[in-house]
């Protein structure tokens, strides 16, 4: 069966401070690749999305930028974090058609 | 903005059905009908989806009105663990992933199992 990973679960991060958010896919090829982030009390947000290796698309404009070195990793960066950055991410996965998205467990960020 | 209305919360007996709601009258057709719960501090969990005829898995049952105007997820014999907050999402399938990937959550269904 397919599984998510995604980690930390929990960061304190100061402003300016780098970031580095993993998600990681078992169990599949070739998945498709979201992340999202999750204000309190509010929907979800969608940052970025992946349909393959190296391909990346941007949703919302910002100091946030995701890679993907490898078929089931996806990754969630940023050079200097801002205050506005803090948030429940989290990284989720579908193979397309009408199949649902799985997501992770996320990962709250606290920027201070 | 979310394309589904939903009751703000609702109760239900331990042991009991529950039985929750979703109105989704601008419903397209080729959109999906799609049922998450999330606990809080937690991603949202899949339940189960559905195009135009009831569906059941392991979890959950999804009756989908005739019109497709709306839909009722039930939950056959809750528990105190199927405490969370519920969201009813319509979504065109993916045809190659990308943006189409996007859930518009509304404020969806607490639902408190009670003992």
């Amino acid at each position: 069966s397919q599984t998510i990973h995604q980690w930390p679960a929990t960061l304190v991060q100061p402003v300016g401070s780098p970031l580095s958010l993993e998600c990681t896919v078992e169990g599949t090829s070739n998945p498709n690749l979201y992340w999202y982030r999750q204000a309190a009390g509010r929907g979800l947000q969608l940052l970025f999305y992946s349909v393959g290796i190296g391909q990346i698309s941007s949703e919302v404009p910002q100091n946030l930028s995701a890679s993907r070195p490898q078929d089931r990793q996806f990754i969630l960066s940023s050079k200097k974090l801002l205050l506005s950055d803090s948030g429940f991410y989290l990284c989720a996965w579908t193979l397309g058609g009408n199949s649902p998205l799985h997501f992770g467990n996320g990962t709250r960020l606290t920027v201070t | 903005d979310a394309k589904t209305t939903q009751p703000t919360s609702m109760d239900c007996a331990e042991g009991r059905a529950a039985n929750l709601p979703c109105n989704h009258s601008t419903i397209s057709g080729n959109e999906y009908v799609y049922w998450y719960r999330q606990i809080h501090s937690q991603g949202p969990q899949y339940i189960i989806h559905g195009l135009k005829n009831n569906e059941t898995n392991e979890m959950a049952s999804l009756i989908i009105t005739e019109d497709r105007k709306s839909s009722t997820l039930i939950l056959p014999h809750a528990t105190l663990r199927d405490t969370a907050v519920y969201y009813c999402i319509v979504r065109v399938a993916m045809n190659y992933g990308g943006s189409q990937g996007n859930l518009i959550f509304g404020k969806g269904t607490k639902l408190s199992v009670k003992p």
